[in-house]
């Protein structure tokens, strides 16, 4: 079975430091995953994506991503937070063979100043 | 169009009553997407349309949920005999192909409140 685990429902952080939101997932065969992120009242916009080639794979806002096969996780990053970073997050995944994403249940990042 | 469409944005209905919701994809993407956003959960797949291929209704909870999409493009969900668990956000996405390596582009989703 296909599935995605986002293990924080919150992540808090100040403005200034790193970010990391965590991601897991469970697929058949090679994953392909994205980030999307939603602002409020607005649809998911596409940050990132891992098809396959480095691990660590570069996206908008500033945003990275690792992709670690032996610990199936695809967490996301950024060096330096901001303010306007604050949003909900998703992580998705699908299998060659599979015609829809399945996504994790959002982590919402919250960036103080 | 350059994005994807939803309408209305938001629907307040009354329980047992009958909704349409509409997207309209982007133009010359083959494949649309329902999706449910529950509040404080994450997104439920509902149902899946790509060209002229039956449908992907494994996602539709009930059988008071339907969707169709007419030529290829504009889609309707339909939710009859509305319950108050039909609340939640409906999102429709589109996408240029079916290959895993292919995002979505969402729209700005319709919030249903049924009470």
């Amino acid at each position: 079975a296909q599935s995605v685990a986002q293990p924080e429902d919150q992540v808090n952080v100040a403005e200034g430091n790193p970010l990391t939101v965590k991601c897991t997932y469970s697929v058949s065969g090679n994953p392909y995953l994205f980030w999307y992120v939603q602002y409020p009242n607005r649809g998911l916009q596409f940050l990132l994506k891992y098809i396959t080639g480095d691990n660590l794979v570069k996206g908008s806002y500033g945003f990275e991503a690792e992709f670690n096969k032996s610990q199936t996780s695809f967490h996301l990053k950024k060096p330096s937070a901001l303010v306007s970073d604050s949003a909900l997050y998703f992580c998705a995944v699908r299998g060659y063979n599979f015609n829809k994403f399945y996504f994790g249940s959002g982590t919402k990042l919250n960036v103080k100043p | 169009g350059a994005g994807v469409s939803q309408s209305p944005s938001n629907k307040v209905t009354e329980k047992g009553k009958d909704v349409e919701l509409r997207c309209d994809p982007i133009s010359g993407h083959t494949a649309l997407y329902w999706y449910r956003q529950s509040l404080g959960q994450g997104l439920e797949f509902l149902i899946y349309f790509q060209g002229n291929s039956a449908p992907d209704k494994s996602g539709l909870p009930s059988d008071r949920f339907s969707a169709e999409r007419t030529g290829g493009s504009v889609s309707t969900l339909t939710i009859q005999r509305t319950q108050q668990e039909d609340s939640a956000v409906y999102l429709c996405a589109s996408s240029l192909g079916t290959g895993p390596w292919d995002g979505y582009t969402f729209g700005s989703g319709t919030r249903l409140t049924v009470v």
